[in-house]
């Protein structure tokens, strides 16, 4: 199974600023997803981001606000813009192994994000 | 669109009990269902998955799950519950349709007393 890791693991930001979130892969994929886990809360797909392609949102998620870089095969990073306190929440990575139809997805260990 | 239910906000079950966690879903077409766990600050891990064939799947940790079409449910059991199964459980679904993200359950928190 593919391994994922998560820079930074947590971070406290100010009101207005941005934080870049990265996402690293030990194997080539080229399905990968950012999900968002706010407080108590399920996870919530925030945007598909396929290498080749741009990221597809869903909706509630704008590109203005979540910019996502897919620059290669092993790598995405995930920005919170203009961040305020109710972008609070552990924002997860995951992939999907290439090579298969119905392959379950992979998750990295989250980035856990207080905005105050 | 499809959904994913889970009815319990949280399960208790005394060590050495069988547990069960339930999920209902609903998708157009045939499901492709899934179980994760979440330990505290750590991300989700997979538990296992249903995609076609026998409606009892086995999946890592001594858990399985049960496949009911008629009822669409996707329960998740373990014959005996360890204090270390203590998380949170999050089913999952996707369909038979070209999107391949996850949505997920509202989460079961299981608590298992020593």
């Amino acid at each position: 199974s593919a391994v994922i890791s998560q820079k930074p693991s947590r971070d406290i930001c100010q009101r207005g600023t941005s934080l870049t979130i990265q996402c690293q892969v030990d194997s080539q994929v080229t399905m990968m997803f950012w999900y968002r886990q706010q407080p108590g809360q399920s996870l919530t797909l925030i945007a598909t981001a396929n290498q080749g392609s741009e990221a597809t949102y869903e909706s509630g998620f704008v590109i203005d606000k979540f910019p996502i870089s897919r620059p290669n095969l092993t790598f995405s990073t995930l920005t919170v813009s203009n961040m305020s306190p109710e972008d609070s929440s552990i924002y997860l990575c995951s992939v999907e192994e290439d090579g298969g139809l119905w392959n379950e997805q992979f998750f990295g260990p989250g980035t856990r994000l207080t905005v105050l | 669109a499809q959904s994913v239910a889970q009815p319990e906000d949280q399960v208790n079950v005394a060590e050495g009990n069988p547990l069960t966690v339930k999920c209902t879903y609903s998708v157009s077409g045939n499901p492709y269902l899934f179980w994760y766990v979440q330990y505290p600050n750590r991300g989700l891990q997979f538990l296992l998955k249903y995609i076609t064939g026998d409606n009892l799947v086995k999946g890592s940790y001594g858990f399985e799950a049960e496949f009911n079409k008629s009822q669409t449910s996707f329960h998740l059991k373990k014959p005996s519950a360890l204090v270390s199964d203590s998380a949170l459980y999050f089913c999952a679904v996707r369909d038979y349709t070209g999107r391949r993200a996850l949505t997920f359950g509202s989460g079961t928190r299981l608590q298992v007393q020593p």
